[in-house]
């Protein structure tokens, strides 16, 4: 089976910077995805990693480490507009992919 | 480049009801996936098609079931609808099964009475 943890809810100020976690246990584990989803809306990509290491893409950043089941997603520079669920997900070798619960995260004035 | 397309957007079933949701795939996908939603929830998986085969399955039972047609789109069916079956029911594609990200359509909130 599969196992996601991820923190409930989080709070930050705009501006700042934040560190959303995820934990995982899975067999057959070959990448993880972050998501970002509006409240109503439909989650959409924001980054993938497969290989150990740190994942750039402007103000979002993503780090895997595979020998400990761990994975963070880094926000900087908030702004309103990033108060959304941040969702991992993790994919097998056989195409499956299994999401966590979740992190509400507020950015706040 | 179209996105993908969900039919219909809401939809109220009576229980023991039977649904069936419709799915168009981004252009150049050929992956379809189909997630289950409850509110505060992350989307449970409930299976894959892959060139019009079935490509995995999470845990739903038999009641649930698919299609991928020749164009790469795809149905969700799901007979003797159960109140706990309310739910957003996302649509995902893809361009390949695994290292792709995926790609949601606006979803389907099904409600059953």
């Amino acid at each position: 089976g599969q196992n996601i943890d991820q923190p409930t809810e989080m709070t930050a100020t705009e501006g700042a910077i934040v560190q959303i976690n995820c934990t995982y246990q899975t067999s057959g584990f070959n990448g993880l995805f972050w998501y970002q989803q509006h409240a109503g809306e439909a989650p959409t990509f924001l980054s993938y990693n497969v290989l150990d290491g740190l994942e750039e893409k402007g103000r979002f950043s993503s780090f895997l480490s595979r020998s400990k089941g761990y994975s963070y997603l880094l926000l900087k520079e908030l702004q309103m507009k990033d108060s959304a669920s941040y969702l991992c997900a993790v994919t097998t070798n056989a195409g499956k992919s299994t999401f966590g619960d979740g992190t509400t995260l507020t950015v706040k004035p | 480049e179209t996105g993908v397309t969900q039919s219909p957007t809401h939809l109220i079933k009576t229980r023991g009801q039977q649904v069936t949701l419709r799915c168009s795939s981004q252009s150049g996908h050929n992956t379809v996936s189909w997630y289950q939603q409850a509110l505060g929830q992350g989307p449970q998986f409930i299976f894959q098609y892959y060139r019009e085969e079935e490509n995995g399955r999470g845990n739903f039972p038999p009641r649930f079931s698919g299609l991928q047609f020749p164009n790469y789109s795809s149905e969700l069916n799901v007979n003797a609808l159960e109140l706990d079956d309310s739910a957003l029911y996302l649509c995902a594609s893809s361009f390949e099964p695994r290292d792709s990200p995926l790609h949601f359509g606006n979803g389907t909130r099904l409600t059953v009475t």
